[in-house]
């Protein structure tokens, strides 16, 4: 069965600083992976995914991701965040394991001091 | 593109009550997802519709919930007998059809239902 897990479960980080959000997966077939950003009250909005080709993906706000397949990781980066980026983060993964459902991570919340 | 919308946004309910929680989709999108999230804790898989036919339901569905779609257009979900532990945020979420190769279209997701059971 698929699964994710991301470690840290709040990282605080200076405005301006950059910041890593660690994400790894567990599957044995292929597998589709994704982040979401939740802001308070909100629903989930998709920042990035990764389907196939280039293991860099960019997504909105300025965040891009790495896919990993031999260390099974999809971490998500950005080098100078802001304020506004304070939110709780959520990596998950798709694939044949999960019949194409999406299994998200427990969620990183990101809080952004000025 | 009006996003996918909930209703209502908050519930407060007394045990034994039962609910009814609405979502419409992002209209043309054939796929429709309810997820639970508790405080913590990311969304929670539910249940799942391809057009009308609900295709599958997590065993976190226990027989308290039920799901529909008719027509395939919005959908309900109701829990009968509310419990304490029901109390969580609801969320729906919608995909457009895809035409060949393994199914990847990325969810798009309401703001939810907050239900407290007192």
């Amino acid at each position: 069965a698929q699964s994710v897990t991301q470690l840290d479960s709040q990282v605080p980080v200076f405005e301006e600083a950059p910041v890593e959000l660690r994400c790894n997966y567990s599957s044995s077939v292929s597998v589709y992976l994704f982040w979401y950003v939740q802001y308070p009250n909100q629903g989930l909005q998709l920042l990035l995914k990764y389907l196939s080709g280039s293991t860099l993906v960019k997504g909105i706000n300025g965040f891009e991701a790495e896919f990993n397949k031999s260390q099974t990781s999809f971490h998500l980066r950005k080098p100078s965040v802001h304020i506004s980026d304070t939110a709780e983060y959520f990596c998950a993964v798709s694939g044949v394991d999960s019949s194409y459902k999406l299994i998200f991570g427990s969620g990183t919340r990101l809080l952004v001091r000025p | 593109d009006t996003g996918v919308s909930q209703n209502p946004r908050h519930k407060i309910t007394k045990r034994g009550q039962n609910v009814t929680f609405r979502c419409d989709p992002i209209s043309e999108h054939n796929r429709l997802y309810w997820y639970r999230q508790t405080l913590g804790q990311g969304p929670e898989f539910l249940t799942y519709f391809q057009n009308e036919a609900q295709l599958e339901k997590s065993r976190l569905l226990s027989d308290r919930f039920s799901a529909e779609r008719p027509k395939g257009s919005f959908s309900t979900l109701e829990i009968q007998r509310t419990e304490q532990g029901d109390s969580a945020m609801y969320l729906c979420a919608s995909s457009p059809p895809q035409i060949g190769g393994p199914y990847n279209s990325p969810l798009h997701f309401g703001n939810g239902t907050r239900l407290t059971v007192t």
